[in-house]
């Protein structure tokens, strides 16, 4: 089982609508979790993080944790063509201390 | 300039030269990474340095040689590397220091995308 694992994609949303990705996790500990995005030829930039259970709003992102299912997630409200890129979920272990990412999930938002 | 820049953007070597990637942050952060990105991989934290002090080693090769002479620069020496070692090098700055908690707050310079022949 993979440490985080998300779905690689791509997800194509039309735009306006709701982008939805998901997140899960094997480490039960772990306390702080972290959406990057990744624009494609870029490096990844920090949009969002979360360490309480339920949603936390910036915006358009909305970040969902569930520790009890052991995953987080990311909505994106609007969606517009410049969303569209690669999103990284990272997770920091409770074992080791270090930030563990994801394989990130490409979203596609079509115009 | 400010952020996280890292020099040289793009770089061809062969398995037989050495060769050094740069990172150099204006943020004035305590904890430098390097990161490697390989296509369909997840990111992978290759070392850790904590107020220019090394704190991470993740298993990574002799083949690369980090260096961090103070908490702005950071280096990564190259050589007799792989074809399989051809990625995306990813420099990283975070505030906090990166000691007992490591933070997932990282930013992140543009990288240097390494072709090895």
């Amino acid at each position: 089982q993979k440490e985080v694992e998300q779905n690689s994609g791509p997800l194509s949303v039309p735009e306006g609508a709701i982008a939805s990705l998901n997140c899960t996790y094997s480490d039960r500990g772990s306390q702080s979790f972290f959406w990057y995005r990744q624009y494609s030829g870029k490096s990844p930039e920090l949009i969002m993080f979360i360490y309480s259970n339920g949603d936390k709003e910036d915006g358009r992102f909305t970040a969902q944790l569930n520790k009890a299912s052991q995953y987080v997630s990311l909505l994106i409200r609007d969606s517009q063509p410049s969303d569209s890129a690669t999103y990284l979920c990272a997770v920091v272990s409770s074992n080791t201390g270090k930030l563990i990412f994801g394989q990130g999930t490409t979203l596609q938002v079509k115009p | 300039e400010t952020g996280v820049t890292q020099t040289p953007r793009h770089l061809v070597m062969g398995m037989t030269n050495k060769k050094s990637l740069k990172c150099e942050q204006h943020l004035g952060h305590n904890a430098m990474y390097w990161y490697k990105q390989s296509a369909k991989k997840p990111l992978e934290l290759m070392f850790v340095y904590n107020f220019k002090e090394q704190t991470e080693n993740n298993s990574v090769p002799s083949r690369f040689s980090p260096e961090c002479p103070n908490s702005s620069h950071l280096f990564l020496h190259l050589h007799t590397l792989q074809p399989e070692d051809s990625a995306l090098y990813l420099c990283a700055s975070s505030q906090r220091p990166a000691g007992t908690t490591y933070t997932g707050e990282l930013f992140f310079g543009e990288g240097s995308r390494l072709t090895v022949l």
